[in-house]
């Protein structure tokens, strides 16, 4: 069965460079979801969309920007990145009007900033 | 504040034997919970869930119990088996409260051994 997919799988940037993580959510999924997880973490949840509008708002910092497109793959964007914004970024998708909220991660994109 | 908790950060079983990891929740808006399995370099697998409105919900060697009173549940997989070996995080949404985001637990590495 066809997965979420992330791209790309690994990223290293520079400080202050920019940075784009792309989702693509399972067919007919139309809720993506965006975390973070930082070394030794658990998951903390960004941002989140669903009919590419922006459904929910977790702690993304405002250097970050995100959005869903109409077919409904999601881009994260990522500026003026910092050491700290070293992490896992999963993408998730879900299927809206199901009585269970079960979400389905992608293999994560592992960004390095140096 | 840690709304999902998970105190054991490891857990170690024979194989054969039962499996068992708790979590614990603070917030009572919280209406349905799930169990993520994760192995290194690849994103959080579903593994079983459970809505509020029910105590145990089965699905082959894997069962949650949700105790609503004590904000406790627990995932107990029987028998255990050597590819059982993960870590295991626990995560809760408030689908009620309009909100779809998954709060996560720490996470407990299980180790099977033989």
């Amino acid at each position: 069965a066809a997965g979420v997919i992330q791209s790309p799988r690994h990223l290293i940037k520079e400080k202050r460079e920019t940075a784009t993580l792309k989702c693509y959510p399972i067919p007919r999924h139309d809720t993506v979801y965006w975390y973070q997880q930082g070394p030794g973490q658990d998951p903390q949840f960004l941002i989140s969309f669903y009919e590419k509008m922006q459904s929910d708002k977790g702690s993304i910092p405002d250097r970050f920007s995100a959005q869903q497109f109409s077919d409904y793959h999601s881009e994260l964007n990522m500026s003026s990145l910092e050491l700290g914004d070293s992490a896992l970024y999963f993408c998730a998708s879900s299927l809206s009007g199901r009585s269970y909220n079960e979400q389905f991660f992608g293999p994560g994109t592992r960004l390095t900033v140096l | 504040d840690q709304q999902v908790k998970q105190n054991s950060p490891s857990l170690s079983v024979q194989e054969g034997r039962i499996s068992i990891l708790n979590c614990d929740y603070t917030n009572s808006m919280f209406d349905y919970f799930l169990w993520y399995k994760k192995y290194p370099a690849e994103g959080p697998t579903f593994l079983i869930s459970i809505s509020s409105i029910k105590d145990k919900n089965e699905d082959g060697r894997f069962t949650v119990f949700l105790n609503k009173s004590a904000k406790h549940l627990s995932l107990h997989i029987v028998p255990s088996q050597p590819g059982d070996s993960a870590v295991y995080f626990c995560a809760a949404s408030a689908r009620a409260g309009g909100y779809n985001k998954l709060i996560f637990g720490a996470g407990t590495r299980l180790a099977v051994h033989p």
